[in-house]
């Protein structure tokens, strides 16, 4: 079956870091890009980024460009997001989804973040 | 950066009814090269991921009922769904995939009447 499987929910203090993951399984992994969007409780979908896993080419919506770090491991078909210095504002159910041609097809369940001191 | 503006931000359409949802990009997503247009319908139903529902503005994705069209091209784009079912309360985004970042619309509330 081609799935994203996310990592569990997370509960981070205000400064602590996180890395925060998604595996794919039943397609190519370094054959497509794959990306992150985040949803803010009660709010839309941002697009934050993505990365291909062939080459780590990396682009990052100007809005998340240097708040997140996207990153891949091939060796295991799983991509990753993480923040060094968490804030509550990252408050948020973060999606990893897979772009083909730059629309998502293929979405991961969601991973909730929740900062709070 | 390209902005996505729908309207309305919420609808209420009798089950059976026609229900319209509109998108509008600060530029044109149409590529003149291959003449298709970087547009994509999603669906979140509350507590769901969000679904792929239309892409090139007016192709279904595999497996969406085909009273969910799409039409518009430049920069002004419709969702319709012919007939509402009780399934189809959501949230619908549009998307433009033309130029990175890839940004979505603000989202549009649909619920029954």
């Amino acid at each position: 079956e081609v799935q994203l499987v996310q990592s569990g929910a997370e509960v981070k203090k205000p400064g602590e870091s996180l890395k925060i993951s998604c595996q794919s399984s039943g397609y190519v992994f370094t054959n497509y890009w794959i990306g992150w969007v985040r949803q803010m409780p009660g709010r839309g979908l941002e697009w934050m980024g993505i990365i291909h896993p062939g080459d780590s080419d990396t682009r990052y919506s100007p809005s998340f460009e240097g708040q997140v770090t996207i990153s891949v491991d091939k060796s295991i078909s799983t991509a990753y997001i993480q923040w060094n210095s968490l804030q509550a504002s990252d408050t948020a159910m973060y999606y990893c989804a897979r772009p083909l041609h730059g629309l998502f097809d293929l979405w991961g369940r969601g991973t909730m973040v929740t900062v709070s001191s | 950066d390209i902005v996505m503006t729908q309207s309305p931000d919420s609808l209420a359409v009798s089950l059976g009814e026609r229900a319209t949802i509109n998108c509008k990009s600060s530029q044109s997503v149409l590529y003149n090269s291959n003449n298709k247009n970087y547009l994509a319908w999603y669906q979140q139903r509350a507590g769901q991921s969000p679904r792929l529902l239309i892409y090139w503005a007016s192709t279904r994705e595999s497996g969406v009922p085909d009273r969910f069209s799409g039409s518009g091209s430049g920069t002004d784009f419709t969702l319709t769904i012919s007939s509402l079912q009780a399934e189809d309360v959501a949230v619908y985004y549009c998307q433009q995939y033309f130029g990175s970042p890839y940004n979505f619309g603000q989202g549009t509330k649909l619920e029954i009447k």
